[in-house]
């Protein structure tokens, strides 16, 4: 059971926009700054989003993050059949004082 | 170019012992936070314990607290986990990953390849 939540799969249309949710609480979410990375089968994962809604360079401006209170978000915009992939959350928790990952969400383009 | 490299995944037997190793190369090591992440093939990520630039903060998973010890040698940019212990629920492809660096004006982290450790017997 993951500390933060996230849908187990997503699906969309080439050219659909998708937002993929991430809940968590006081003590992770909360408190602290959300990544989101990306992984292929086989892959390690690679950094989409930082600090809750900045993309390093070289990543599509069609993915963004967003953070309220205790969730954050990825939309991606545009869907491409090479978007499909894992997608994951993660921040630190105070609590745990250590760092927690989403669950994951797997993207299918149909 | 940053590069971390792990090794040392194998085969080992529950109970057993195994000390994984990180390479790294392309930033200056010793000012930075490294961490290890698993996934168990087909599964999730999970954070398993991070280190800070000289080693004097550490911080660990409770499922692999007092089996693990994650270590560093800053003068040959080595990262370390040394794993004792080992459970079935141990075996996953293990990641060396670094924090945030700001290289050239870009922030972004960077992740080794990974390595499988399987404990079984």
């Amino acid at each position: 059971q993951s500390v933060l939540t996230q849908p187990p799969s997503a699906s969309a249309t080439p050219g659909q926009r998708v937002t993929i949710s991430c809940s968590g609480s006081a003590s992770n979410i909360g408190s602290n700054y959300v990544m989101w990375y990306q992984q292929f089968p086989g892959t390690a994962p690679k950094l989409l989003i930082f600090t809750n809604n900045q993309r390093p360079s070289g990543v599509p401006d069609r993915f963004s993050g967003s953070k309220s209170g205790t969730s954050a978000s990825l939309a991606i915009s545009g869907l491409r059949s090479e978007d499909e992939a894992d997608y994951y959350c993660a921040t630190w928790d105070d609590g745990l004082s250590g760092r927690v990952f989403g669950g994951g969400t797997k993207l299918t383009v149909l | 170019e940053v590069q971390l490299v792990e090794s040392g995944g194998g085969l080992v037997q529950p109970g057993g012992s195994l000390r994984l190793s990180c390479a790294a190369s392309g930033f200056t090591f010793s000012s930075n936070w490294m961490q290890w992440v698993r996934q168990v093939p087909g599964k999730g990520l999970m954070w398993v314990s991070q280190i800070n630039g000289d080693g004097s903060s550490v911080y660990y998973a409770d499922s692999v607290k007092g089996r693990f010890t994650v270590s560093r040698d800053n003068s040959k940019n080595m990262l370390y986990l040394q794993m004792n212990r080992l459970r079935v629920d141990d075996t996953a492809v293990y990641y060396c990953a670094s924090d945030l660096l700001i290289l050239g004006g870009d922030p972004r982290d960077y992740w080794g390849q990974g390595t499988l450790v399987t404990v079984s017997s």
